[in-house]
């Protein structure tokens, strides 16, 4: 059971726009750390996505965007393609467990 | 271009040792805290440790602590993870990853493309 919780799976259409969630709790996202997110397309290493809450590093479109508030953190992206078919992974601090951690992964099939 | 490439894997018995070997290139090595992060088979990421800029502070996801070592060589731009007494749930890719520490959360913000580990009889 991961420390911060996504959903399994999400999907949509080209052209769609999918948000996946990221729910965690007073000991990390909700005592302030910073919430980063991760894509990893089939066969390859995870890739930086957003960082920061809500940060794009050079090079990512700006399909993707993220927020946090409160516990929780999100991930959203607008005009869905194929490319865009991959695992999704947020991450923070955990203060009790004095652990780097991430969420279980959601997996995004574009319909 | 920054690189990190990871060798050292393969399949190892219950109770052995093996050792990860993770070379940096493209970037100031000696600038940045390195971490390794493992992936089970079809399963998500895991942080497994980290080490700062000049070794001084290490630090271990529970589950390896006293089985598993970090350490680093910036003279040769090397990361390693010394693993002992490997038990079959430490089967994973392990990924090598350069770590940035952003605010109070520190973020992977390159990756190695993993080395297999196989624990099995």
């Amino acid at each position: 059971q991961s420390v911060l919780t996504q959903p399994p799976s999400v999907s949509g259409a080209p052209g769609q726009r999918v948000t996946i969630s990221c729910t965690g709790s007073s000991s990390n996202i909700g005592a302030g750390y910073d919430v980063h997110w991760y894509q990893q397309l089939p066969g390859t290493a995870p890739k930086l996505l957003i960082y920061g809450n809500s940060n794009r590093p050079s090079g990512v479109p700006d399909r993707f965007s993220a927020s946090k508030s409160g516990t929780s953190a999100s991930l959203a992206i607008t005009g869905l393609q194929a490319e865009d078919e991959a695992d999704y992974y947020c991450q923070s601090y955990d203060s009790s467990l004095s652990a780097l951690v991430f969420g279980g992964g959601t997996k995004l099939t574009v319909l | 271009e920054v690189q990190l490439v990871e060798s050292g894997g393969g399949l190892v018995q219950p109770g052995g040792s093996l050792r990860l070997s993770c070379a940096a290139s493209g970037f100031t090595f000696s600038s940045y805290w390195m971490s390794w992060v493992r992936q089970a088979p079809g399963k998500g990421l895991e942080w497994v440790a980290n080490i700062k800029q000049d070794g001084s502070e290490k630090y271990y996801v529970d589950s390896v602590k006293g089985r598993f070592t970090i350490s680093r060589d910036n003279a040769k731009n090397s990361l390693y993870l010394q693993m002992n007494s490997l038990r079959a749930e430490d089967t994973a890719v392990y990924y090598c990853a350069r770590t940035h520490s952003y605010s109070r959360s520190p973020l992977f913000d390159f990756w190695g493309q993993g080395t297999l580990v196989t624990v099995s009889s």
